[in-house]
């Protein structure tokens, strides 16, 4: 089964690197993904979208990659900050669902 | 700030006893979903409910229930509470126009002894 907290895969950066965290799905239907952050105390908190029918999305500081072939969606975060420390979740729904899966999340440590 | 709103923020509590949690969607908002996030679980989907009425059920116990009232807000009742439902409980809502993009309030944290 998914797990956070202590089981939580980490990745750790230095300030200023980029990041990249990555999320497998399974639902080879699932045809809309989104990328969470969420800080300690907090909600999920919505980082960036992409449907199936996109490889690429940017926003701001933020690049979502989707590759349908394996099932693969990355999250590339430029120019790292202490604040993006968190950990984020991918999100997955379609394929005639209609609740968002959550994957495992990735704990970011931005080092100084 | 997300515009959902959820209290109270912690909940103290002990075993066999029911709770009431309860949250209000961003403004405009019809579909509420209730999540649960545990250690050894992560983010479980529990219900979700549009316009007053269930629309989707996930791994959501027998001894827990929800409504959704029709000024929108919403509440999860938790009843004969167990050790194993101590948890962090996230409530999110989503608008028509773009009803899979869901605002999570800051959820409740019950801790049952």
């Amino acid at each position: 089964g998914e797990s956070v907290g202590l089981h939580l895969p980490t990745l750790s950066v230095q300030e200023g690197d980029n990041s990249i965290i990555n999320c497998a799905y399974s639902n080879s239907a699932s045809d809309y993904f989104i990328w969470y952050k969420q800080e300690s105390g907090k909600g999920p908190q919505f980082i960036i979208d992409i449907r199936s029918n996109m490889d690429k999305r940017q926003g701001q500081r933020v690049t979502v990659l989707l590759n349908k072939t394996v099932k693969h969606l990355s999250l590339q975060i430029a120019a790292t900050q202490p604040g993006d420390s968190a950990v984020y979740f991918c999100a997955e729904i379609g394929g005639g669902g209609n609740k968002l899966t959550f994957g495992t999340g990735t704990q970011l440590k931005v080092e100084l | 700030d997300s515009g959902v709103t959820q209290t109270p923020k912690h909940l103290i509590t002990a075993t066999g006893q029911r709770v009431t949690l309860r949250c209000s969607p961003r403004s405009g908002d019809l579909s509420v979903y209730w999540y649960q996030q545990s250690l050894d679980q992560g983010l479980q989907f529990l219900i979700q409910y549009y316009n007053g009425e269930e629309r989707a059920k996930g791994n959501i116990l027998e001894r827990f229930s929800a409504q959704q009232f029709p000024d929108l807000h919403s509440e999860l009742n938790l009843s004969s509470l167990e050790l194993g439902d101590s948890a962090l409980y996230f409530c999110a809502s989503s608008g028509t126009g773009d009803s899979e993009k869901l605002f999570f309030g800051s959820g409740t944290q019950l801790s049952v002894l």
